[in-house]
C-alpha cells in the first residue's frame, strides 16, 4: 500500500520560495497511468488542485499558479517536490501530496494523500 | 472561488440517508468529466470514497454511493453513522480553467 509523507519548512517569509517534497514509500512511481499530484487548503477554505506530474516528467499547472509553481520528481529517490516562488500570505495552507490517478487525462482523481503539512507565510 | 457548488452543510439522524449535491456547468460535469468523491475529517488524511462517478474503491462501505446525471452530481450516505461526520468534496475537471477543480465542501453532522 503506497503511503506519501510530506515534508519541509513550517514558516516561509513573504517573496521567498515555498519547497515541499512528497516522499512516496511502499509502491512504484513509475506506473504507467500514475501522475503525482500537490493540493493546497488555506485555513477555512476548501481544497485546491495546484498541479501534477506524471512518472515521464510532464507537468500540468492550475494557470492561476502556473507562473509561480515548478513540481518535478525523482522516480529513483522516489519522491517529488513542489516549488511555489514569491509567496504572499494568500500561500498559507495545508498543503498536500497525493497520487494522481487513472489512465484516462481529466477524469483522474486523487488516492491517496499524504497528512498533509501547515506552510505559513509570515515574516 | 470553486466552479463545483456544495451545499455548506446536511445532517440528519443516526440511520437515516442523506444526499450530497455537486452542482457544476457545461464546462465540467456537463462536458462529461468524471466526479470523484472526499470523505475529510480535519487533521486527518483526505479518503477516497467514490471515484469515476459512481464507483467505491476496496474497504469503502456500500452505505456510500455516487451518480452524475447533466451537470450535476450526487453523492448518497445510507444507515447515517456517528462516524460520517465529516466534510465531504466532489472533484472533476474544468476544461474553461483547464485543471483539477474541488467543489465548496460539504458539513456533515449526524444529529
Amino acid at each position: 500500500q503506497v503511503r506519501l509523507q510530506e515534508s519541509g519548512p513550517a514558516l516561509v517569509k513573504p517573496s521567498e520560495t515555498l519547497s515541499l517534497i512528497c516522499t512516496v514509500s511502499a509502491g512504484s512511481m513509475t506506473n504507467n497511468g500514475y501522475y503525482w499530484g500537490w493540493i493546497r487548503q488555506p485555513p477555512g477554505k476548501g481544497l485546491e488542485w495546484i498541479g501534477s506530474i506524471s512518472y515521464s516528467g510532464s507537468t500540468s499547472y492550475i494557470p492561476s499558479l502556473e507562473s509561480r509553481v515548478t513540481i518535478s520528481l525523482d522516480t529513483s529517490k522516489k519522491w517529488f517536490s513542489l516549488d511555489l516562488t514569491s509567496v504572499t500570505a494568500a500561500d498559507t495552507a495545508v498543503y498536500y501530496c497525493a497520487r494522481h490517478t487513472g489512465t484516462v487525462t481529466r477524469m483522474r482523481w486523487f488516492d491517496p494523500w499524504g497528512q498533509g503539512t501547515l506552510v505559513t507565510v509570515s515574516s | 472561488q470553486s466552479v463545483l457548488t456544495q451545499p455548506p452543510s446536511v445532517s440528519g439522524a443516526p440511520g437515516q440517508r442523506v444526499i450530497i449535491s455537486c452542482t457544476g456547468s457545461s464546462s465540467n460535469i456537463g462536458a462529461g468529466y468524471d466526479v470523484h468523491w472526499y470523505q475529510h475529517l480535519p487533521g486527518t488524511v483526505p479518503k477516497l470514497l467514490i471515484y469515476g462517478n459512481t464507483n467505491r474503491p476496496s474497504g469503502v462501505p456500500d452505505r456510500f454511493s455516487g451518480s452524475k446525471s447533466g451537470t450535476s452530481a450526487s453523492l448518497a450516505i445510507t444507515g447515517l453513522q456517528a462516524e460520517d461526520e465529516a466534510d465531504y468534496y466532489c472533484q472533476s475537471y474544468d476544461s474553461s480553467l483547464g485543471g483539477y477543480v474541488f467543489g465548496t465542501g460539504t458539513k456533515v453532522s449526524v444529529l
